[in-house]
């Protein structure tokens, strides 16, 4: 069973953290997307990577970075969190190509106080 | 990046059949339409995807009209567990490496007993 999973399912940070959300493929995928879901705003693309150390900004990538060192795992980082990045975070992965499908992660929900 | 136009939401009864429409008037002659669901707690998983012809699979159907402009994704027979946001997404064709995966709205299906 192909699986995309993230480190955590519900974290609670102080504002100011520096906070890590973790994500793992195990399908050799290339392509890996961090996005976050928020009422009202429905998913929103915040970085994307094609390949090993490769990423590209999505929509908003304010306040964001994040990190490709293996192939499997694509990590989200907030530098500094505040209390407006409190949302639910999903990751997904894809082989290339405007046909492939996506798998999704079951999402991390996010607390900044 | 071409958009997509959802209703914010729909209604149906269980075991009957269900067309969730999705207007895509700027599409190029590339991009590929794709819809995802996002059922409750979850991230979204694939449903289906076609360019010009009508496709079917286990899960779904997808009409897409003959200019392309809209397309339409039928649950034959809907169940309470088909109850979830329904999200219409355009696949560009650029570099397919790199080729980003951006969701609209969706619409909130809701199934009545």
């Amino acid at each position: 069973d192909v699986k995309v999973t993230q480190s955590s399912r519900y974290l609670v940070k102080r504002t100011g953290e520096k906070v890590f959300l973790e994500c793992v493929q195990d399908m050799d995928h290339e392509n890996m997307f961090w996005y976050r879901q928020d009422p009202g705003l429905g998913l929103r693309l915040i970085y994307f990577s094609y390949d090993v150390k490769m990423k590209e900004k999505g929509d908003i990538p304010e306040g964001y970075s994040v990190s490709r060192e293996k192939k499997e795992r694509f990590s989200l980082i907030l530098e500094s969190a505040s209390t407006n990045q409190t949302s639910m975070y999903l990751c997904a992965s894809t082989v290339p190509g405007q046909l492939a499908e996506a798998f999704f992660g079951q999402g991390t929900r996010l607390t900044v106080v | 990046d071409a958009k997509t136009t959802q209703p914010n939401s729909m209604e149906s009864n269980e075991e009957e059949p269900v067309h969730l429409p999705c207007n895509h008037s700027t599409i190029s002659g590339t991009d590929y339409i794709h819809w995802y669901r996002q059922l409750p707690s979850q991230g979204p998983e694939y449903v289906i995807h076609g360019l010009t012809s009508n496709v079917n699979n286990r899960m779904a159907s997808l009409a897409i009209a003959e200019d392309r402009k809209s397309s339409t994704l039928i649950l034959h027979r809907a169940t309470l567990r088909d109850a979830a946001v329904y999200y219409c997404i355009l696949r560009d064709s650029g570099y397919s490496s790199a080729s980003k995966i951006i969701f609209g709205s969706g619409t909130r299906l809701s199934i009545r007993p």
